[in-house]
């Protein structure tokens, strides 16, 4: 079956703190992408990264980096001395060989002042 | 470059009222179009998705439709609006044969009261 498990409902930290987001997903597939999506108060999403599945290389841009591990089908999200403006909901999707996008729950990141 | 415009942003209906939302895409053909529902404090849930001009596959059975009746403009509507429709409508694109990204509308925030 395919499905991304967010397992952190629910997270809280003080400004400056590092974050790691966790997403694990399952998939039948060999070929796939993989997303990260912000969601702000304002209900927009918007786009982070995308991996596709023969790309492990983790990837740095500014503050946020991204681990992806095939061999234990995660793709963790990590903001580097996190700020105020990055409280947001996170969301991990998988996007199957149908070319569907398969969603976590959500992640509610709230960096505190 | 592309855009996708969604409106309206936010929307109140009485029960059993009809409802339209309407969703374009500027500067690209043949886009995949879908249309997400967001619970309040839950992920996104995949309703609708279209590969072309009045092709419609639909995710889960509910009490909306959906219809494609120009390549870039995707209408969601019900006849009957309940109460369990309200939530939050996001309307997405992808390139054709899904690509690399969906790219998301700023969303109709819907209420039934």
């Amino acid at each position: 079956a395919q499905k991304v498990t967010q397992a952190q409902t629910e997270i809280s930290v003080v400004e400056k703190e590092d974050v790691t987001l966790d997403c694990v997903y399952e998939t039948r597939d060999t070929t796939y992408y993989l997303f990260w999506y912000k969601q702000p108060p304002s209900g927009e999403l918007v786009f982070l990264i995308r991996r596709n599945s023969f790309d492990e290389q983790n990837e740095i841009s500014g503050r946020y980096s991204w681990n992806f591990q095939k061999s234990t089908s995660s793709f963790n999200f990590t903001i580097t001395a996190s700020q105020v403006v990055d409280s947001a909901v996170y969301f991990c999707a998988l996007m199957d060989s149908n070319y569907q996008l398969i969603w976590g729950a959500g992640t509610k990141l709230i960096i505190k002042p | 470059s592309q855009t996708i415009h969604q409106w309206p942003a936010t929307l109140v209906q009485p029960v059993g009222s009809p409802l339209s939302l309407e969703c374009t895409v500027e500067g690209t053909s043949n886009p995949n179009l879908y249309w997400y529902r967001q619970a309040a404090g839950r992920g996104l849930q995949l309703l609708f998705y279209s590969v072309g001009i009045g092709q419609i596959s639909s995710e889960v059975p509910q009490n909306l439709s959906a219809s494609r009746p120009q390549d870039r403009q995707f209408i969601l509507s019900s006849k009957k609006l309940l109460l369990s429709d309200s939530g939050f409508y996001l309307c997405a694109w992808s390139p054709i044969g899904g690509g690399i990204s969906a790219f998301f509308g700023q969303g109709t925030r819907l209420t039934v009261v």
